[in-house]
């Protein structure tokens, strides 16, 4: 089963912060995080290991919480490079689940001026 | 280290032609994966490989397709009697084995099915 993204779309000002969340229904060993913008491949933001470590990157962070099977994408001060569909990616715990990537249906961030 | 190539990058077929498309990997990556995507939508899991074993395909695709990764190195994708439906863009994806491994995908390949 693919993972679950909301919101499905966000509209932002230069400068305002989103969050994107991310749940699975099966225990996970990772979450991936991808920024695809329009025509493009998708793009490798972070990566979260079980363990419910938080990752940063610039002004984009992202946390996991493996006993909820959740994990949330943190963008602060948005800039307008930040435009475009975020992706998350999981990967299995167990049995041919591990090594899977499967993705969600994404969520399209656009910043404004 | 050229990333994940893929060809052609695009594609129109009639429909009930057959169709393949090629993915060369990141070469010291093991894992090779194939994805679908549609306008609006995310990457659709179609199967994946660890070396030249096919590890899972998924359920929602039907016998039309089959993939190959001979000598774990390329991979084909085919599509044999294409069908309208067909049509979205074809991503491959490529990792190493090992906990915590990001995946780095193709520009993709586009099939119009005419």
């Amino acid at each position: 089963q693919q993972p679950v993204q909301s919101p499905q779309a966000v509209i932002l000002r230069e400068g305002e912060d989103a969050v994107i969340n991310c749940s699975s229904s099966k225990a996970l060993y990772s979450v991936h995080w991808y920024r695809q913008k329009h025509g493009e491949a998708p793009v490798f933001l972070m990566i979260l290991l079980k363990g419910g470590e938080q990752k940063g990157h610039d002004k984009i962070s992202a946390s996991f919480n493996e006993k909820k099977q959740q994990s949330s994408l943190y963008l602060t001060a948005s800039q307008l490079s930040y435009s475009g569909t975020y992706f998350c990616g999981s990967e299995g715990a167990g049995g041919t689940s591990y090594g899977k990537l499967t993705f969600g249906q994404g969520t399209i961030l656009t910043v404004h001026p | 280290d050229t990333g994940v190539s893929q060809n052609p990058r695009h594609k129109i077929t009639k429909r009930g032609q057959n169709v393949t498309f090629r993915c060369d990997p990141i070469s010291e990556h093991n894992r090779l994966y194939w994805y679908r995507q549609t306008l609006g939508q995310g990457p659709e899991f179609l199967t994946y490989f660890q070396n030249e074993a096919q590890l899972e395909k998924s359920r929602l695709l039907s016998d039309r397709f089959s993939a190959e990764r001979p000598k774990g190195s390329f991979s084909t994708l085919e599509i044999q009697r294409t069908e309208q439906g067909d049509s979205a863009m074809y991503l491959c994806a490529s990792r190493t084995t090992g906990s915590g491994t990001e995946a780095f995908f193709g520009q993709g390949t586009r099939l119009t099915v005419v």
